[in-house]
C-alpha cells in the first residue's frame, strides 16, 4: 500500500512568487491535513480537508490556501511568498478524522 | 500557552539505556500520536493512542486520559533511535493537531 506522497520534495522560490504543493493521500483516505514546521515555531496546523471541504483552519494569513479534489488529492498554495515561509510543509492523511494519521515526507520550501 | 508540553527537550543516553519521554496536554483529545523525525527526514507516526498502552518492538507508549499525560519509553536504546520525538494530540472538538516542541534524543554507542 503506497504511503502519503508529497511533491515536490524540495523547492526554492523567490520572495513575492507563489507556490503550489501537492499531497496524495493513502488510497481510501478522505481526510488530508497540512502542517508547517519551522525551527522557531515547531509544527503548526494549517488546515484540514475532508471530502473536498475545508473543515478546519489554523491561524495563518489568507496567503495560505488549499483545496482537495474528488480523488482526495490535496494542494496547498502560498501566494506572495515571504522569507518566513521557508519551512518544511507536511501533510497527513487518514480514513476519517478520528483514525490514525499517516504523514508524508514533506516538501522543504526555501524562499530567497 | 502551549496545549502540549513535552519533557525533556534534549536527551543524551548511552546505548542500552532505558529512555522515557513525557507529554502533558491541556485540551480534550480524540487521540494522541507519538511521532519520530530523523534529521532532514519526514515524520513517521509511531503510535496512536486513545487509552491504555501500546507496544511495538522496543517502544512502549502509555496514556492516562484522566491525568492528560502520556509517556514514550524506549527499552535497550540504540544509536538508530537518535531522532526528534514529537507528541501530537488530535483535539476532540477541532479536528486538528496540536504539537509538542519535540524531544531531541541522541543515543551514544
Amino acid at each position: 500500500k503506497a504511503g502519503v506522497t508529497q511533491t515536490p520534495r524540495y523547492l526554492i522560490k523567490t520572495r513575492g512568487q507563489q507556490v503550489t504543493l501537492s499531497c496524495s493521500p493513502i488510497s481510501g483516505h478522505r481526510s488530508v491535513s497540512w502542517y508547517q514546521q519551522t525551527p522557531g515555531q515547531g509544527l503548526q496546523f494549517l488546515f484540514e480537508y475532508f471530502s473536498e471541504t475545508q473543515r478546519n483552519k489554523g491561524n495563518f494569513p489568507g496567503r495560505f490556501s488549499g483545496r482537495q479534489f474528488s480523488n482526495s488529492r490535496s494542494e496547498m498554495n502560498v501566494s506572495t511568498l515571504e522569507l518566513g515561509d521557508s519551512a518544511l510543509y507536511l501533510c497527513a492523511s487518514s480514513q476519517e478524522t478520528v483514525t490514525e494519521a499517516f504523514f508524508g515526507q514533506g516538501t522543504r520550501l526555501t524562499v530567497v | 500557552k502551549n496545549e502540549v508540553e513535552q519533557s525533556p527537550q534534549n536527551l543524551t543516553a548511552q546505548e542500552g539505556e532505558f529512555i522515557t519521554i513525557n507529554c502533558s496536554y491541556s485540551v480534550g483529545i480524540s487521540a494522541l500520536h507519538w511521532l519520530q523525525q530523523h534529521p532532514g527526514g519526514g515524520i513517521v507516526s509511531l503510535f496512536m493512542l486513545s487509552s491504555g498502552k501500546k507496544k511495538h518492538g522496543r517502544l512502549i507508549a502509555t496514556i492516562n486520559i484522566q491525568e492528560k499525560h502520556s509517556s514514550l519509553h524506549i527499552t535497550a536504546s540504540h544509536p538508530r533511535d537518535s531522532a526528534v520525538y514529537i507528541c501530537a494530540v488530535r483535539s476532540y472538538t477541532g479536528n486538528q493537531f496540536y504539537f509538542g516542541t519535540g524531544t531531541s534524543l541522541t543515543v551514544i554507542p
